[in-house]
């Protein structure tokens, strides 16, 4: 069946850091990729998303590019922020079939 | 805004209490869902549901059932809440499209099984 596999936390950076969340996938034909995010307190949120191979999600300085021949779709970002601490999950869609979501990666960014 | 509403953010139950969870979305999606996130093993899939009345299996069914009788509101159920529900209870919303990918959380409930 469909699994994503994502880096353990938790990751604790200083502020103006580079970010890298490892995440590979496990799916049979052509799935579509997703980051979410989880501030402190709060529901998660579409973070970004990529549907096809080699395509780029970016949003708020964060990027991901959708690697088949890897089946990986990390997560980076160049200068993390305070406001950035938050768990990140890396999501996978297979056909008509709802999210599955990786076990999720806690980032601390410190000033 | 869009908003997903969880009734409850904190719930404190007892050993075989009956739990409700409700859940309301105010964008007319079809589509709903409730997870359960726990520490170390990320959100898991316990029910959904594409229309009124209709409802699937998640994951992780053991223990809970779900009531969707009118489109905006999907309810889960412990019908007899055990130590190893306690939880954090994530309920989401998404347009029947289920290939779009976004789906919309609540804040969470967080329940206490006593």
């Amino acid at each position: 069946g469909n699994s994503v596999t994502q880096m353990e936390g938790p990751v604790t950076l200083s502020e103006e850091a580079f970010l890298t969340i490892n995440c590979t996938y496990t799916a049979t034909g052509y799935p579509s990729l997703f980051w979410y995010v989880q501030y402190p307190g709060e529901g998660l949120q579409l973070l970004l998303k990529a549907t096809k191979a080699d395509d780029k999600g970016s949003n708020k300085g964060f990027e991901a590019t959708y690697r088949k021949e890897t089946t990986s779709f990390h997560l980076e970002k160049g200068s993390v922020q305070v406001s950035d601490s938050a768990v990140y999950f890396c999501a996978l869609r297979g056909g008509n079939t709802p999210l599955v979501f990786g076990k999720g990666t806690r980032l601390s960014v410190i000033a | 805004d869009v908003k997903v509403t969880q009734s409850s953010r904190y719930l404190v139950k007892r050993t075989g209490e009956k739990v409700f969870l409700e859940c309301v979305q105010d964008m007319d999606h079809e589509n709903m869902f409730w997870y359960r996130q726990d520490p170390g093993l990320g959100l898991r899939l316990i029910y959904f549901s594409y229309d009124v009345k209709m409802k699937e299996k998640g994951d992780i069914p053991e223990g809970y059932s779900v009531s969707r009788e009118k489109k905006e509101r999907f309810s889960l159920i412990l019908e007899s809440a055990s130590t190893n529900q306690t939880s954090m209870y994530l309920c989401a919303s998404s347009l029947i499209t289920l290939n779009t990918g976004e789906l919309f959380f609540g804040e969470g409930s967080r329940l206490t099984v006593l």
